[in-house]
């Protein structure tokens, strides 16, 4: 059973392009998350989808960020206009259920660097 | 609101044994415990839940006080893998969602 799958591991962008980042859950998980992992820090809590919907988004910037999920396909963490403020490793978690009490497992990550 | 783990650090030998512990000022559903490598991504160990239920490997021991809104996470006869910064996550209780709200992390280091 493939764990999380998070591409690209890697990802380098100029200040003002645009990071997409992607994520498929684990098989039969329909519930993911996302959180940022600043270098040196802990992980930040970003948002949390469900297939076609987005369930809490409190830990989105109000601005240039955006998620999606779609009904086929990876879920998708999308930053416009990056700065380097934004450089940091993006980690998606996924969960077999949203209501407290199920076990999240993440991903690899995806290490975004902004020059 | 961000949980605080302590110690902040330590070092052990081989062999030895550890307690990690996390406090919030909040009451809490759910704790959940991870370890991450350096570069790599947090690996799930632990949940404990309100109520007493947990979910988790089976050599590792962790404690939930629901009144004190404390856990803590007991590593025994430690070996060279356990090195790591290990992370509690926490659910609010009374919260919508499982979002987990990540602790300031303990730096393990298991020398030979």
């Amino acid at each position: 059973n493939a764990g999380v799958m998070q591409n690209p591991r890697h990802l380098v962008r100029r200040r003002g392009q645009e990071a997409r980042l992607r994520c498929s859950p684990m098989k039969g998980h329909s519930h993911v998350y996302w959180y940022r992992q600043l270098p040196e820090e802990g992980l930040k809590f970003m948002v949390y989808l469900q297939k076609e919907n987005i369930i809490d988004e409190s830990g989105m910037p109000k601005e240039r960020f955006s998620a999606e999920f779609p009904k086929e396909g990876p879920s998708i963490l999308r930053i416009q206009q990056v700065v380097r403020g934004d450089s940091a490793a993006y980690f998606c978690a996924s969960s077999p259920g949203g209501t407290v009490g199920y076990e999240q497992y993440f991903g690899p990550g995806t290490r975004l660097t902004v020059t | 609101q961000q949980p605080v783990q302590s110690p902040q650090a330590v070092i052990l030998r081989e062999g030895e044994d550890a307690v990690i512990n996390c406090s919030s000022s909040k009451a809490l559903y759910s704790v959940h415990w991870y370890r991450q490598k350096h570069g790599e991504a947090p690996v799930f160990l632990m949940i404990l839940l309100k109520g007493g239920e947990q979910k988790g490997h089976e050599k590792i021991s962790a404690s939930f006080n629901e009144k004190k809104q404390q856990s803590s996470l007991y590593l025994t006869a430690s070996q060279l893998s356990y090195s790591g910064t290990y992370f509690c996550g926490t659910v609010n209780y009374g919260g919508a969602t499982n979002k987990l709200i990540f602790g300031t992390g303990t730096l393990l280091a298991v020398q030979p």
